[in-house]
């Protein structure tokens, strides 16, 4: 099976702008979680969506959301950014049942200016 | 929520010398260990799990883990490492409290020396 693909591999916007990153799961995957990595804070849990409903939420601002769309692709969008977005996004797909394993994707570096 | 401490943040290593990456979890009822390695500008990879039965858990590239549910940690050890496990290691805990949702460790950042 193919991997989950993150795109682009790396942005870079500046303060103000909005923008927005792609995840294409595993086949057959449901759930799709979104993780921000930064040097200073580690990795920290943005949001889960599982069949189209977001079903967890970790502590960021509103300027954070996502979708998910019926073929389990998600996407993450980030409005009015600030210099501190500048991180690793990743995504991670699983079957969404229980504690299973997830998968992450390579990322997609945000550098903001 | 679940919290992970991971003890050592960075770690020296010759190669062919054994290695320890100690973790430390939050109590929990019920709960579910993973590590995961990172290799530089990669995401992360599965590198073993524990979700109920023997202890000792087995993984890919001969590391091994032991989950003490008395000592709430989870250590991942390996006999002898490369040079190519030269990596970031992450620490994931997770329990159905907060539906299975992965809280990470801050890292450990293996080197491998010859």
């Amino acid at each position: 099976k193919a991997g989950v693909t993150q795109t682009p591999r790396y942005l870079i916007k500046t303060r103000g702008q909005q923008v927005t990153l792609s995840c294409s799961p595993i086949s057959g995957h449901r759930s799709v979680s979104w993780y921000q990595q930064t040097p200073g804070q580690g990795l920290q849990f943005l949001f889960e969506y599982f069949s189209e409903t977001q079903r967890n939420k970790g502590n960021f601002p509103g300027r954070f959301s996502g979708r998910q769309f019926s073929n389990s692709r998600s996407e993450m969008n980030v409005s009015t950014l600030e210099l501190g977005d500048s991180a690793l996004y990743l995504c991670a797909s699983s079957d969404g049942q229980g504690p299973d394993t997830q998968y992450f994707g390579p990322g997609t570096r945000l550098t903001v200016l | 929520a679940q919290s992970v401490t991971q003890l050592d943040s960075q770690v020296p290593v010759f190669e062919e010398a054994p290695v320890e990456l100690r973790c430390n979890y939050s109590s929990s009822v019920s709960v579910y260990l993973f590590w995961y390695v990172q290799y530089p500008n990669q995401g992360l990879q599965l590198l073993l799990k524990y979700l109920s039965g023997s202890t000792l858990v087995k993984g890919i590239n001969g590391f091994e883990a032991e989950f003490n549910k008395s000592q709430t940690s989870f250590h991942l050890r390996k006999p002898s490492v490369h040079i190519s496990d030269t990596a970031e290691y992450f620490c994931a805990v997770s329990d159905q409290l907060d539906d299975y949702k992965l809280s990470f460790g801050a890292g450990t950042t293996v080197t491998v020396r010859a």
